[in-house]
């Protein structure tokens, strides 16, 4: 049972415009979202959050937007650089229980 | 601070045999978690501890698997009698609240 789900399983965008990872849930309870980057052979490390009470959340390059009624969560990152290029989870928690999409691997082109 | 710490980083074990993997949380971290990601598929949740208490089991086996988290020493994650379908990459993470996760490496296991 998929309750975090990411349809695109990959995306490349071209240095220097936008790259916009995608994200759909189920469950209505969760009250925290996250997403995370992972290059391989290594853990995945946090990126940006959002609490459920917000609707936006922006860290330099990184926004989160969260859209509540859609169950949608997206990640926008602008502008893109190389080095942005890896697999990028997103995760929703209820409870201190966190569930995981399956991962979108970004490439961006040089 | 050191980060999560996770060990060993690879594990090759025949089908059978016991795998004990172990995480050190961040100085300070009280919460660890165990994920494990199959081939193609995206972390799935196994456990949730505590010191000394596990919080949340619901996403580990039932059979085989168990995990601890002592109040001296690292998480561990054990699995008794593997088989081949065990194969995967093991990841622990810890959070010193509830919150974002600090993820360690990750300990792949390979059952031959």
């Amino acid at each position: 049972d998929q309750q975090v789900k990411q349809n695109s399983p990959s995306l490349s965008v071209q240095e220097g415009r936008i790259s916009i990872l995608n994200c759909d849930y189920t469950n209505s309870m969760f009250d925290y979202f996250l997403w995370y980057k992972k290059y391989p052979a290594e853990g995945p490390t946090f990126l940006i959050s959002i609490s459920s009470i917000k609707d936006k959340n922006e860290d330099g390059r990184f926004t989160v937007f969260l859209n509540k009624s859609a169950k949608h969560l997206s990640l926008h990152i602008v502008p893109s650089q190389p080095g942005d290029s890896a697999v990028y989870f997103c995760a929703a928690s209820v409870r201190n229980q966190f569930y995981f999409g399956t991962g979108t691997s970004l490439t961006v082109i040089p | 601070n050191a980060g999560v710490m996770q060990n060993p980083r690879h594990l090759v074990r025949r089908r059978g045999q016991e795998a004990r993997l172990r995480c050190s949380p961040m100085k300070g971290h009280s919460h660890v978690y165990w994920y494990r990601q199959l081939p193609e598929e995206g972390l799935k949740f196994m456990v949730y501890l505590q010191k000394e208490n596990i919080i949340d089991e619901s996403g580990m086996p039932k059979e085989r698997f168990s995990a601890e988290f002592p109040k001296e020493g690292p998480s561990i994650l054990r699995i008794q009698q593997v088989v081949r379908g065990d194969s995967a990459a093991y990841f622990c993470a810890s959070s010193p609240f509830i919150g974002e996760q600090y993820f360690g490496p990750g300990t792949r296991l390979t059952v031959t």
